[in-house]
């Protein structure tokens, strides 16, 4: 069974600047998270899909942080514009439903300079 | 939110010994997991443990939940260096929402 796919694996890029992650969950996983790692950190939750709805973005900076999920299977996360402090890993996981096992990606290393 | 709070931040075993981190929380779950973390990588899902299950057994891996004391705790039995990585507990509330602590880090010395 294939795992969760996540590119690119690392990004640098300017403040200001706007990033787009991509991240294609395992076949028939409902749910679909992002988190973001801040390094010595927990992962914090982003945002939450279940299908193609919101579940959760209650900790999504709306202001800067856009999101989707296509067609309930891929997803994109943005940023415009990129801060310093978005520097960070941005972790997608998925799983069969809200309550279960998640399955995370490798991640994306963005450094923002 | 992180709900979860792990403790110790960090811990150093040797090879053989047991590893015993706790994470504890604040608001009523429909169950609890446990992550591991190795350096630069995805976290790989370790167990899950219900809010009616007490105690849970993987392997060299033993949970335990009390829900009473909104904790739980990992041990890990017979440490390997292959077990150095970081430990998260996560939190699955009515919500479905999992968040996650700040870890425990371990480090097995050979």
């Amino acid at each position: 069974e294939a795992g969760v796919a996540q590119s690119p694996r690392y990004k640098i890029i300017e403040k200001r600047q706007s990033v787009a992650f991509w991240c294609n969950p395992i076949s028939g996983h409902a749910t679909l998270y992002w988190y973001q790692q801040i390094l010595g950190q927990g992962p914090k939750l982003l945002i939450q899909f279940q299908n193609n709805g919101v579940v959760d973005d209650s900790q999504l900076p709306k202001d800067r942080f856009s999101a989707e999920r296509l067609k309930g299977v891929d997803s994109t996360l943005k940023i415009q514009p990129a801060k310093l402090e978005d520097s960070a890993v941005y972790l997608c996981a998925s799983s069969p439903s809200g309550n279960t096992e998640a399955f995370f990606g490798q991640g994306t290393r963005l450094t923002v300079v | 939110s992180q709900q979860g709070e792990e403790d110790p931040q960090a811990l150093s075993i040797q090879e053989g010994e047991n590893a015993t981190m706790n994470c504890s929380y604040k608001t009523s779950i429909n169950n609890l997991q446990w992550y591991r973390q190795n350096s630069g990588r995805g976290l790989v899902h370790l167990i899950l443990i219900r809010s009616n299950e007490r105690e849970k057994h993987s392997g060299r891996l033993r949970v335990t939940l009390d829900t009473s004391k909104k904790s739980s705790s990992l041990l890990i039995t017979a440490s390997r260096a292959a077990d150095t990585a970081s430990y998260f507990c996560a939190t699955d509330h009515n919500d479905y929402k999992l968040s996650f602590g700040a870890g425990t880090t371990v480090t097995v010395r050979a």
